[in-house]
């Protein structure tokens, strides 16, 4: 069983603080995404990395995927309050299925 | 735009009853997902489809079944709910498989007494 493990599970910080979380795997995946949860909604797509080593920018978030594309990270510089929300991310797998890890939930305090 | 349409939002079932769920897209995507979302454990495939008329197993089909009569709509059914199944339901659709982008309703909350 493929897994994606997400760190840390829960994060609270204050405004304007920068922030690192966390996806690893011991599978490699042809691509991983990003997604944010907000509640009551379903996820969102941020970004989708697909070359080991790839980094993409998104405004304050910096998305990386590893050399051997096993793990990623997300850092966001200068958090928001309107950061908030659960960070999942999912590794497309060689059968072309979405593997979820089980997120992380960002709160950013004012 | 709709995107994924679906219906209900809110439910309570009693142990024992059956319902179905009914999700619809406008995207005229060819996949379509039936996802359960459990606190701590991220979102489990329940059923999917790679287009109209086909269905296939995801990781936790056992209690489900699904049916993808038309290309727009992908329906999940519990014929005899039981409290394990307590969950935020989600439906998603892409264009294709391959690292493409899916999309997600809003999610049903299901809570079985």
């Amino acid at each position: 069983t493929q897994l994606l493990e997400q760190s840390p599970q829960f994060l609270s910080i204050q405004e304007g603080e920068n922030l690192t979380v966390y996806c690893n795997s011991s599978s490699v995946f042809s691509s991983l995404q990003w997604y944010r949860q907000e509640p009551g909604e379903g996820p969102v797509l941020l970004v989708t990395v697909v070359t080991g080593g790839e980094v993409k920018k998104l405004k304050r978030l910096t998305f990386q995927f590893g050399d051997a594309r096993k793990d990623s990270s997300l850092h966001i510089t200068a958090a928001q309050p309107g950061d908030t929300g659960l960070y999942l991310c999912a590794g497309e797998d060689s059968n072309y299925q979405l593997i979820w890890g089980a997120g992380t939930k960002l709160i950013i305090k004012p | 735009n709709a995107g994924v349409t679906q219906t209900p939002k809110f439910r309570v079932l009693k142990t024992g009853q059956s319902m179905t769920l009914l999700c619809a897209q406008d995207m005229n995507h060819e996949y379509m997902y039936w996802y359960r979302q459990d606190p701590g454990m991220g979102l489990r495939l329940i059923h999917y489809s790679v287009g109209e008329g086909t269905t296939a197993k995801g990781e936790v089909p056992d209690g489900y079944n699904v049916s993808r009569l038309k290309k727009q709509n992908f329906l999940l059914g519990l014929e005899s709910a039981a409290p394990s199944q307590t969950s935020v339901y989600f439906c998603a659709s892409s264009y294709t498989h391959r690292g493409t982008e899916a999309f997600f309703g809003q999610g049903t909350r299901l809570t079985v007494v």
